[in-house]
């Protein structure tokens, strides 16, 4: 079964612009759900997508947003980006119950320069 | 947003002792999950807890789901260079809250 892939795998931008981070779940899961990771805060929650619905959100201002297609793939998109949101994204899934184990992709090293 | 309190922050060992880590928190979680990040990698799930008390192995890791619901314990024995990265632990509730530590980073010497 092929893991969690997530496209691009690093992509350099510049402030001001926009970027769309893109995961593909493991087939069969419905959950999608995206952090951020920097080595000062660690693993920071923006949100989790069920059957194409925005089911939690983090703690993140409304330039970051997502959205879940009918085959569960996942968008990830950061508008107007800032020097702060330099960091790795990470995708992970999982079938989308309670207690279920979550896997992770590789993850997006987004640099904003 | 984290609410786990991981320790210790980081670890200097030498080839082939034991390391020990572990989380705590102020709420219960249903699900305990030990991950290991590489650099410049997703985290890679090593172990999941599901029961108060459960302990667990996976090769030479082995963790444990605190009887109190509130903690849980990761131990390696035998370290190895290859065993070298970040360990986060992660707690879960039934309403799909998941919850990570802050990591433990871990380097062994040969």
């Amino acid at each position: 079964k092929a893991g969690v892939t997530q496209t691009p795998r690093y992509l350099i931008k510049t402030r001001g612009q926009q970027v769309t981070l893109s995961c593909s779940p493991i087939s069969g899961h419905r959950s999608v759900s995206w952090y951020q990771q920097t080595p000062g805060q660690g693993l920071q929650f923006l949100f989790e997508y069920f059957s194409e619905t925005q089911r939690n959100k983090g703690n993140f201002p409304g330039r970051f947003s997502g959205r879940q297609f009918s085959n569960s793939r996942s968008e990830m998109n950061v508008s107007t980006l800032e020097l702060g949101d330099s960091a790795l994204y990470l995708c992970a899934s999982r079938p989308g119950q309670p207690n279920e184990k979550l896997f992770f992709g590789s993850g997006t090293q987004l640099s904003v320069l | 947003g984290q609410q786990l309190n991981q320790s210790p922050q980081s670890m200097f060992i030498q080839e082939g002792e034991d390391v020990s880590m572990n989380c705590t928190s102020s709420s219960i979680f249903n699900t305990w999950l030990w991950y290991k990040q590489d650099p410049g990698e997703g985290p890679v799930l090593l172990i999941a807890l599901y029961k108060a008390g459960e302990l667990t192995s996976n090769g030479r890791l082995t963790a444990q789901f605190g009887i109190t619901r509130k903690d849980s314990f990761l131990n390696i024995s035998a370290s190895i260079p290859s065993d070298v990265g970040i360990y986060f632990c992660a707690g879960q509730r039934n309403n799909n809250d998941m919850r990570f530590g802050a990591g433990t980073r871990l380097t062994v010497k040969p």
